[in-house]
Order: structure tokens, then sequence, then C-alpha cells
């Protein structure tokens, strides 16, 4: 059961454009990570939400933690060719007496010059 | 700096020859993780320690063992690897209770069986 649904999956875009990725479930989290991967290596974290409504800003990237906490989005603004990559979102749920984080499928992103 | 270290970085073995992956951590975190990723998939859990107490994941196959001689090293042996179980593997950490739950990952060692 695929319990954080991420889209879109696949996004090629040109130098400059802007794109919002959507993690999105009926679940709540109590909190949300963002990943950027870049092809053999591992997830970098780049953010993590804890609050309904929360957003936080890097640089060119926005990231928004849903009023409910259920789900999430991830703007950029006037992408750049480094920005490419593989754009993960995993939500943190106690479950089984432990902290586990739940993945959403991924976003490939491809930004070309 | 503090950070997540995998070795090797790639591993090539032969089908049915056991292999060991390592992990240390100089983070002081008291989880740790192993994930298996496939190509173009998000990573799978395989298991994790939540300092010495073990927790399987109930869809991990018995092939796979882990060992967790201290807080800074974890180790991944695969008893008797096939060629499904060629992909990356990924070690992560974190600290329970407290934090935001963010999870901490390495570089992978990627494994390729022949």
């Amino acid at each position: 059961t695929q319990l954080l649904e991420q889209s879109p999956q696949f996004l090629s875009i040109q130098e400059g454009e802007n794109l919002t990725v959507y993690c999105n479930s009926s679940s709540v989290f109590s909190s949300l990570q963002w990943y950027r991967q870049e092809p053999g290596e591992g997830p970098v974290l780049l953010v993590t939400v804890v609050t309904g409504g929360e957003v936080k800003k890097l640089k060119r990237l926005t990231f928004q933690f849903g009023d409910a906490r259920k789900d999430s989005s991830l703007h950029i603004t006037a992408a750049q060719p480094g920005d490419t990559g593989l754009y993960l979102c995993a939500g943190a749920r106690f479950s089984g007496g432990y902290n586990k984080l739940i993945f959403g499928a991924g976003t490939r992103l491809a930004v070309h010059p | 700096d503090a950070m997540v270290i995998q070795n090797p970085r790639y591993q090539v073995t032969q089908f049915g020859k056991p292999v060991t992956l390592s992990c240390s951590q100089t983070l002081n975190h008291n989880v740790m993780y192993w994930y298996q990723q496939k190509s173009s998939q998000a990573p799978k859990l395989l298991f994790h320690y939540y300092d010495k107490d073990f927790n399987n994941e109930a869809d991990t196959p018995d092939n796979f063992q882990s060992r967790r001689p201290n807080t800074s090293f974890c180790f991944l042996d695969i008893r008797s690897p096939g060629l499904g179980d060629a992909a990356m593997y990924l070690c992560a950490t974190s600290t329970f209770p407290g934090g935001a739950y963010e999870q901490y990952f390495g570089p992978g060692t990627r494994l390729t069986v022949t």
C-alpha cells in the first residue's frame, strides 16, 4: 500500500522554469522530510517540516507542510541544471513501537540548459 | 564533519557467495537503518536497530541479516545473494526520541551479483 503519493513521477523542463512537486496522503505525519538524490549517491536531506502550515525556504526551493500534516509541496523557482535529481518526500510516523519513514515513489527532475 | 560512511561503495559478488556491507557513523545516533533501493524506486526499509534492539520488517527475506557490535558500526550480511538482490544498499541514522525524526543517509553501496 502506497501511503504517500508523490507527483509528478517525471518532470523535464528548461532552465529558468518554475515547478512544483506534490506529496499527498490520507495519513497524518509527525514530520515530513524532503531529500534529493543524485545517481549513485545516497539521499541528502534538504528540509524537515514539522508544524501544520509551515513554510520553509532554501534558496530557490520553497517547502510547505499542509495544515493537517497530511501533504506537502516543493516549489522550485527558476530551475537550474544543478537541480537535476530524484526528489523524495518521506513522512515520519510512529508505528509498531518505533519511528518509521514512509517514502513517496520519487520525482525524477531533469533541467535542461 | 559528522557523517555516515559506507564501505565499500561498489561491491561485486557471485551468485550464492556471502557478502557483508558495512556502515559507520560519527553522529552518535542511537538508531541505524538499512534500506534496499532498486533503480528508480524509493528506498525500501529492511530492518533497523534502536540501540541494540533489532527490528526486522515483516517482508525482509531471511537471506538478509544484520549486526551492530557498537553504537558506531552496523553490518548487513547477505547469506546467499541472488540476482534479484542486486541493488543500492543505503545505511541511515537518526536519533530517537527527540528531534523531528529525520534520517541521515550514507552514500550507499552498489551491489552487483554475477
